[in-house]
């Protein structure tokens, strides 16, 4: 049971550059969201999707979008790198959102630089 | 604006110490999680605290749930090298799609 898997583990982008970093789950969860993880600062949701076919914003969407056409893939498009989105990426997965005992599982995380 | 704030931001201890890390908000959330995360890794649950008042015990590790359910803490008794890590509170608010995450506490417990 691979859980969620993030690819690439590592990317150096060059500003302006566009790229999708995948994200797939194996455990048939509903919810899939995106996180960045900033010194100091936790994690900060990108954007999230309740299911198949439904996304919605976090807290910081601007210059990413996302879409779910499976249960499994959950994409994270960066549409023109800016430095500022120097970050480590986390995308996770749960069985729901509504639900207040909800376990997120993590994959192991993006480390994107923009330079 | 960030509606978890977590204390203190760094904490480096002695193996064999105690210590206890505030989680602290001025919402109300249905239920708050406690995770760790490790060097290249994703965060992992170790907890969920659904009651006011709620107290839960995972080895040496002790967590609590604020009576007006703003509020956790997590206690470690006698730390060992193996807590070493980035411990982060995130909680859930009713009607809300997503977990809110506080901003983190890393922990170094040198041997």
């Amino acid at each position: 049971n691979a859980g969620v898997t993030q690819t690439p583990k590592f990317q150096v982008l060059k500003t302006g550059q566009s790229m999708t970093l995948q994200c797939a789950q194996d455990m048939n969860h509903e919810y899939m969201s995106w996180y960045r993880q900033d010194p100091g600062m936790g994690l900060r949701l990108i954007h999230y999707s309740v299911g198949a076919g439904i996304t919605d914003q976090g807290e910081v969407p601007n210059g990413y979008n996302v879409s779910r056409s499976t249960t499994e893939d959950f994409p994270l498009r960066l549409l023109s790198a800016a430095p500022s989105q120097t970050s480590v990426y986390f995308c996770a997965s749960s069985r729901g959102s509504t639900s207040y005992n909800t376990e997120a599982f993590f994959g192991q995380g993006t480390r994107l630089t923009v330079v | 604006t960030q509606l978890l704030e977590q204390s203190p931001q760094f904490l480096s201890i002695q193996e064999g110490e105690n210590l206890t890390v505030y989680c602290n908000s001025s919402s109300v959330f249905s239920s708050l999680q406690w995770y760790r995360q490790e060097p290249g890794e994703g965060p992992v649950l170790l907890v969920t605290v659904v009651t006011g008042g709620e107290v839960k015990k995972l080895k040496r590790l002790t967590f609590q749930f604020g009576d007006a359910r703003k509020d956790s803490s997590l206690h470690i008794t006698a730390a060992q090298p193996g807590d070493t890590g980035l411990y982060l509170c995130a909680g859930h608010q009713t009607g809300a799609n997503n977990l809110f995450f506080g901003t983190g506490t890393r922990l170094t417990v040198i041997p």
